[in-house]
């Protein structure tokens, strides 16, 4: 059980276009959604907190306007990058909980922007 | 803020040895604290998680420690398995209890 999907696993796109991802629970309800971004040999890095039905919690120096987040209903959350530049290039990993369960995580999604 | 550390970035063993993996972190005590698995270009897997009041947790061949004067957790794997490779992660909740930051993390590699 606790299955997080993510699409696309890969996505290579064009400087100043933008982006989204998308992250499903498929067999639980997902209170709460994580989205974090991962550089080569570094650890997850905290980008978002989402909560169904309200706005996303960015953390500090992650620029909200340039990452959307929704969190529509308890099985979907999109990331969005907008107008996307090759310092975005980056492996785009979510997460998603139900009340105090461990976090659940997708594969990922590897974005290169060229 | 909070500052997570693991003991080192990459960690060589033997088959058959017990691998211990440290995580510290600087500032308040979180409520739990838990630890991952991620194999590369995947998302982590939870393996397990201990609460502030638990001095030991054991799963299988795995056992974590929680000493909350230290600021710091141990994780064990007994009788390593090339297997085992892998890089685990430890990860505590935020002040808020509404965010997870997580260490950053440790690269094993157990050699047959």
């Amino acid at each position: 059980g606790a299955v997080v999907s993510q699409h696309p696993s890969r996505v290579i796109c064009k400087s100043g276009t933008s982006v989204k991802i998308e992250c499903r629970s498929l067999d639980f309800q997902a209170t709460t959604m994580f989205w974090y971004r991962q550089f080569p040999k570094q650890s997850l890095m905290l980008m978002a907190t989402s909560n169904e039905g309200s706005k996303a919690t960015y953390e500090q120096g992650v620029e909200k306007d340039k990452f959307l987040i929704n969190h529509a209903s308890l099985t979907l959350s999109t990331l969005t990058v907008t107008s996307a530049h090759p310092e975005d290039s980056s492996f785009y990993i979510c997460s998603a909980r139900d009340a105090d369960s461990p976090l659940h995580f997708g594969n990922g999604t590897r974005l290169t922007v060229t | 803020s909070q500052k997570i550390e693991q003991n080192s970035e990459a960690l060589n063993i033997q088959e058959g040895k017990t691998a211990t993996l440290t995580c510290n972190y600087t500032n308040y005590s979180p409520a739990y604290l838990q630890w991952y698995r991620q194999d590369p270009g995947r998302g982590p897997v939870f393996l397990l998680l201990i609460r502030e009041n638990e001095k030991e947790k054991r799963k299988e061949r795995l056992k974590v420690t929680f000493d909350t004067t230290l600021k710091q957790s141990l994780f064990h794997i007994t009788a390593s398995q090339p297997a085992d490779s892998a890089t685990y992660l430890c990860a505590l909740e935020g002040p808020t209890g509404n965010q997870f930051y997580f260490g950053t993390g440790t690269s094993l590699t157990v050699i047959p």
